[in-house]
């Protein structure tokens, strides 16, 4: 266990809905990053959220956008899903300091999994 | 972020060593090697990262030949719980380690 909640663990929707996914982070940690996972395939890097601001971005279009909360939970926006949004939604908490000891790994949450039909 | 290239799937007997390979070929000077696993429906798990020098920790072992080119994680005794994909990924010291790049990993199969 990371300590690292997602929230649903699953979810159907379907084409042209929009859907909210949620991410409680680690105790301590201040920096989340979202990643999708189509299936057989490895995380791709969506987004991460450092102290509430954007914090660097993968190649995913603007229809997916996100929060971070003062609490550092966090949430992930898709807007007008698409059958190919259908995927592990993971998310991940690091400590987001600078030091050596703390800067080295992040914490991965259960996942998500949406199905959009 | 150097590119990262495994076998897509191994197999291995219960209580033998697994030597899991990745190829990094253009690793640069002050990108570690990192390794996770992600069991089958959970997040992935972070397992050992290391420079240029060998590293154990009570997971595994990380050995990182002295070119840095290519490395092997090496789980000493598998169980059937080692089951899982293992990602390979290089990522610059002491940067973001949220903004990982994951290729698509090695299955291991480990059999009784």
């Amino acid at each position: 266990e990371t300590g690292v909640t997602q929230s649903p663990t699953h979810l159907i929707k379907t084409r042209g809905q929009q859907v909210t996914l949620r991410c409680s982070s680690q105790s301590g940690h201040n920096t989340v990053s979202w990643y999708q996972q189509a299936l057989g395939q490895g995380p791709q890097f969506i987004f991460q959220y450092y102290r509430e601001e954007e914090n660097g971005r993968g190649n995913f279009p603007p229809r997916f956008s996100g929060l971070q909360f003062p609490n550092y939970s966090s949430e992930l926006n898709v807007n007008a899903l698409e059958l190919d949004d259908s995927a592990l939604y993971l998310c991940a908490s690091s400590p987001g300091g600078w030091d050596r000891g703390t800067q080295e790994t992040q914490y991965f949450g259960p996942g998500t999994r949406l199905l959009v039909l | 972020d150097a590119k990262t290239t495994q076998p897509p799937s191994m197999d291995c007997a219960e209580g033998r060593a697994a030597n899991l390979p990745c190829n990094h070929s253009t690793i640069s000077g002050n990108e570690y090697v990192y390794w996770y696993r992600q069991i089958h429906s959970q997040g992935p798990q972070y397992i050992i990262h290391g420079l240029k020098n060998n590293e154990t920790n009570e997971m595994a072992s990380l050995i990182i030949t002295e070119d840095r080119k290519s490395s092997t994680l090496i789980l000493p005794h598998a169980t059937l719980r080692d089951t899982a994909v293992y990602y390979c990924i290089v990522r610059v010291a002491y940067t973001n380690a949220g903004k990982s790049t994951f290729g698509d990993g090695t299955t291991l199969t480990v059999k009784p």
